[in-house]
């Protein structure tokens, strides 16, 4: 079956930092392209981040570049996401999610249960 | 990175179809045929219903699709049934060779 749980959530105070993991099983993790979607409490979904199926290439929002990091470990089958400086706006739950192909541009068909990051003072 | 423009909420009886706007401009839903549409209920993960602007993953009923026209994509759901009230969401690649996804809609099957 294929799977994505993602780990590493939590309560952090504005400034702080977090590192988000998601662990990927049922395909070839390093043919895949990964991305990590976030959702607001009551909000809709904002694409963060993605990561090419090798990690030569990576990819980020306006609004976390300079300040996130996405990386994949291809022994591990495993995606992270290293957050610093955060914010109170960056309150969300984290998706991991995997892409059709080995670029982030096709679309996500399948997704993480997802894991609550809360940035509050 | 503006997010692009659906509606808000959209509603439709048993058995009717609706359609959902996606609206971005010649940089990201014109300029490429990735535009994707996600369906989401309350309180889950998001789930792919049709990606490359009007293909099914495998095991998505024939009831959910997709088209393009310029810098308009749109979702028709045809035979509208219970099971499909949920938040709906585009997305597209962009030139930017990031990902955008629209604000959302709220399906509700009255």
């Amino acid at each position: 079956e294929v799977q994505l749980l993602e780990s590493g959530g939590g309560l952090v105070q504005p400034g702080g930092s977090l590192r988000l993991s998601c662990a990927a099983s049922g395909f070839t993790f390093s043919s895949y392209a990964m991305s990590w979607v976030r959702q607001a409490p009551g909000k809709g979904l904002e694409w963060v981040s993605a990561i090419s199926n090798i990690g030569g290439s990576t990819f980020y929002a306006d609004s976390v570049k300079g300040r996130f990091i996405i990386s994949r470990d291809s022994s591990k089958d495993t995606l992270n996401l290293q957050m610093n400086s955060l914010r109170v706006e960056d309150t969300a739950v984290y998706y991991c999610a995997k892409a059709r192909g080995d670029r982030s541009s096709r679309g996500m068909d399948v997704w993480g249960q997802g894991t609550t990051v809360t940035v509050s003072s | 990175q503006s997010a692009l423009t659906q509606p808000a909420s959209v509603s439709g009886s048993p058995g009717q179809s609706i359609t959902i706007s996606c609206t971005g401009t010649s940089s990201d839903v014109g300029g490429y045929n990735y535009v994707s549409w996600y369906q989401q209920h309350p309180g889950k993960a998001p789930k792919l219903i049709v990606y490359d602007v009007s293909n099914r993953p495998s095991g998505v009923s024939n009831r959910f699709s997709g088209s393009k026209s310029g810098n308009t994509a749109s979702l028709t759901i045809s035979g509208l049934q219970a099971e499909d009230e949920a938040d709906y969401y585009c997305s597209s690649y962009t030139s930017s060779s990031t990902v955008v996804f629209g604000g959302g809609t709220k399906l509700t099957v009255l």
